[in-house]
């Protein structure tokens, strides 16, 4: 199985700051790759997919990009409404695979 | 309004069975191949299963393979997972979600249904 790599697992951000999250697989993935955001309670949202396509309706400060086996998602100035956790998901193969999740705190 | 909506969890012994439901309401549900994917308390997202549109090809994580089995009914709109010789480990929210047109992404969610395996 491909496993996805996030980093940092946590961070804390203020509001209107530029923040940054990646993605690594352990094998190439070819931009088969899908943020999703999820807050507690609620339907886990797709925000990207094929590495840097916006979801419709999915703010523009959203985005992605990468290649092979680095993706980074950013948020370019953080919204009270940003703050949730953060998963990337590679589709490239069947066996679908997820990070570990980054959660986004108010600092 | 286009959504999912799962039913069907609950506190079960370890070894036990039960049954999800998830709900599709505001698309063509026998178009799209679905999938459970599920979150252990303090954990990650983990895909558990997925089944295509027709119904006629099924896929399983090897965490549940041979005890978990999806389903689906199109004149119900209702996707199923028979979750059979439960765990302590299958503890967890689990979450129906609709496959995207060609790619096995997830374009829509369910809110989840709590799953809690414990004598």
């Amino acid at each position: 199985d491909i496993q996805m790599t996030q980093s940092p697992s946590s961070l804390s951000a203020s509001v209107g700051d530029r923040v940054t999250i990646t993605c690594r697989a352990s094998q190439g993935i070819y931009n088969s790759l899908a943020w999703y955001q999820h807050k507690p309670g609620k339907a886990p949202k797709l925000l990207l997919y094929a590495a840097s396509k916006l979801e419709s309706g999915v703010p523009s400060r959203f985005s992605g990009s990468g290649s092979g086996t680095d993706y980074t998602l950013t948020i370019s100035s953080l919204q009270p409404e940003d703050f949730a956790t953060y998963y990337c998901q590679q589709y490239y193969t069947i066996v679908w695979t997820f990070g570990q999740g980054t959660k986004v705190e108010i600092k | 309004e286009v959504q999912l909506l799962e039913s069907g969890g609950g506190l079960v012994q370890p070894g036990g069975s039960l049954r999800l439901s998830c709900a599709a309401s505001g698309f063509t549900f026998s178009s799209y191949a679905m999938g459970w994917v599920r979150q252990a308390p303090g954990k990650g997202l983990e895909w558990v299963s997925a089944l295509s549109a027709s119904g006629s090809d099924t896929f399983y994580a090897d965490s549940v393979k041979g005890r978990f089995t999806i389903s689906r009914d199109n004149s119900k709109n209702t996707l199923y997972l028979q979750m059979n010789s439960l765990r302590a480990e299958d503890t967890a929210v689990y979450y129906c979600a609709k496959r995207y047109t060609n790619y096995w992404y997830f374009d829509l969610w369910g809110r989840g249904t709590l799953v809690t395996v414990s004598s």
